[in-house]
């Protein structure tokens, strides 16, 4: 079984429905990341969590929430999901700031 | 403000051939410095790591090396093979609260049978 789980791995969707997309771990790291992807713009940070009780937004979190269920639980929504925000999800994990990302396999959302 | 560079943005070489992945960052004060595979479509695969204490990192035909002071990376691949082809990504942590990864744009490698 993957160390980082990412629910879907596509999901097809409709501008203005309400997504969730669901991250879980079984590394035990506390730190959690949701990056998107985009063609020629690379990997970008949209919110991170260090713990249970701790979230933070990060470049571009404008359209997104995140809930930190639990230490291995890190779910990203789209309220009102609008077409530019079809692109490719990560979910990524780390124990310390020295300490490699571990990365899922991605979710690749389509917002019609 | 951290900045990912890499070049070459495309290869293609025959199998066999050795090559090498050029990285470049803009802050040296990074605790390490990551390099991903990815396929099309596909996630992202963590290849190597190398702490800012070392200078190279290996795994089989891999060998990642580190040079902070010139803010250089490189990945070498030996004797490259056909499976080698993908997109290969280094990434340095943003020395900020967030320690995000700062990925390159990413080298597209297509090895030739």
């Amino acid at each position: 079984d993957a160390d980082v789980t990412q629910t879907p791995r596509n999901r097809i969707t409709k501008t203005g429905k309400r997504i969730m997309l669901e991250c879980s771990q079984t590394k035990g790291h506390d730190r959690m990341y949701w990056y998107r992807q985009d063609p020629g713009l690379g990997l970008r940070l949209i919110y991170y969590s260090f713990d249970v009780k701790d979230i933070n937004k990060g470049e571009i979190s404008d359209g997104y929430s995140v809930s930190r269920q639990a230490q291995a639980k890190f779910s990203l929504s789209l309220e009102s999901a609008i077409p530019n925000q079809t692109a490719l999800y990560f979910c990524a994990t780390s124990a310390l700031q020295d300490q490699p990302q571990h990365f899922g396999d991605g979710t690749r959302l389509s917002i019609l | 403000k951290q900045e990912v560079t890499q070049i070459p943005a495309a290869l293609s070489v025959p199998e066999g051939e050795n090559l090498v992945l050029n990285c470049s960052f803009t802050d040296s004060a990074i605790y390490n410095l990551q390099w991903f595979r990815q396929d099309p479509g596909k996630g992202l695969t963590s290849l190597l790591l190398i702490q800012s204490s070392q200078r190279e990192q290996t795994s089989g035909r891999l060998n990642a090396s580190l040079d902070k002071s010139s803010g250089r990376s490189t990945l070498y691949i030996a004797a490259s093979q056909p499976g080698d082809s993908a997109t290969y990504l280094c990434a340095a942590p943003a020395m900020d609260s967030s320690y995000k990864l700062i990925f390159g744009s990413g080298t597209r490698l297509l090895v030739r049978p």
